[in-house]
């Protein structure tokens, strides 16, 4: 399939180690916040979502952290695997309006 | 539960010319979004629709660009005439409620 995000930013990781990926919002007053995983051809895949009364959240290979001081949003995939490699976007939203601003995202490459 | 679907996957037409994409959201999903993802980008809104209104449509160049959602349920993108820079992928997505939205595959459009 074709391949999105050829002009992003890319973290390589070795298969095993732990990933951290970053994103920085641009509105203050977003209090909702997902990440999604895009692989090739697809369409954005709903990972994991932090509100902003707390600052992490974790499932099952996965943490969200949140520091609203600074705006900035990261996520931790444990034990990175090749089916990992995609590319990463967060989104931000406010309460009420059901509009999501997505930032500009980060390919991650898993290497064997 | 069925996912969202969009067709067509792929679509290749000249400059000018018209093009339409079609959508179906996940049932019961009344919040319904078109976005456009030029490569090496994330999604940007076009449209939002909340059963057949529209919510927000302050990014679709309505010059060129229209949506709607008969019954509140499938939704159809029109683009005419389509210019080069038309050329992204059309990602459609639906939600229930303000959490997670759920994404087609997308359509693959290439103005030549």
């Amino acid at each position: 399939g074709e391949s999105v995000g050829l002009h992003l930013p890319t973290l390589s990781v070795q298969e095993g180690d732990n990933s951290i990926i970053n994103c920085a919002y641009s509105n203050s007053a977003s209090d909702y916040f997902i990440w999604y995983k895009q692989e090739s051809g697809k369409g954005p895949q709903f990972i994991i979502d932090i509100r902003s009364n707390m600052d992490k959240r974790q499932g099952q290979r996965v943490t969200v952290l949140l520091n609203k001081t600074v705006k900035h949003l990261s996520l931790q995939i444990a034990a990175t695997q090749p089916g990992d490699s995609a590319v990463y976007f967060c989104a931000e939203n406010t309460s009420g309006t059901y509009k999501y601003i997505f930032g500009t995202g980060t390919r991650l490459k898993v290497l064997a | 539960e069925a996912g969202v679907a969009q067709s067509p996957r792929y679509k290749i037409i000249e400059k000018r010319q018209s093009v339409a994409f079609w959508c179906n959201p996940i049932s019961g999903h009344a919040t319904l979004y078109w976005y456009q993802q030029i490569l090496g980008q994330g999604p940007k809104l076009l449209i939002q629709f909340q059963n057949n209104g529209v919510v927000d449509d302050s990014q679709l160049p309505k010059d060129r660009f229209s949506a709607e959602r008969l019954k509140g349920v499938d939704s159809t993108l029109k683009i005419q005439p389509a210019k080069l820079e038309d050329s992204a992928v059309y990602l459609c997505a639906s939600s229930l409620s303000a959490g997670g939205q759920y994404f087609g595959p997308g359509t693959r459009l290439t103005v030549t």
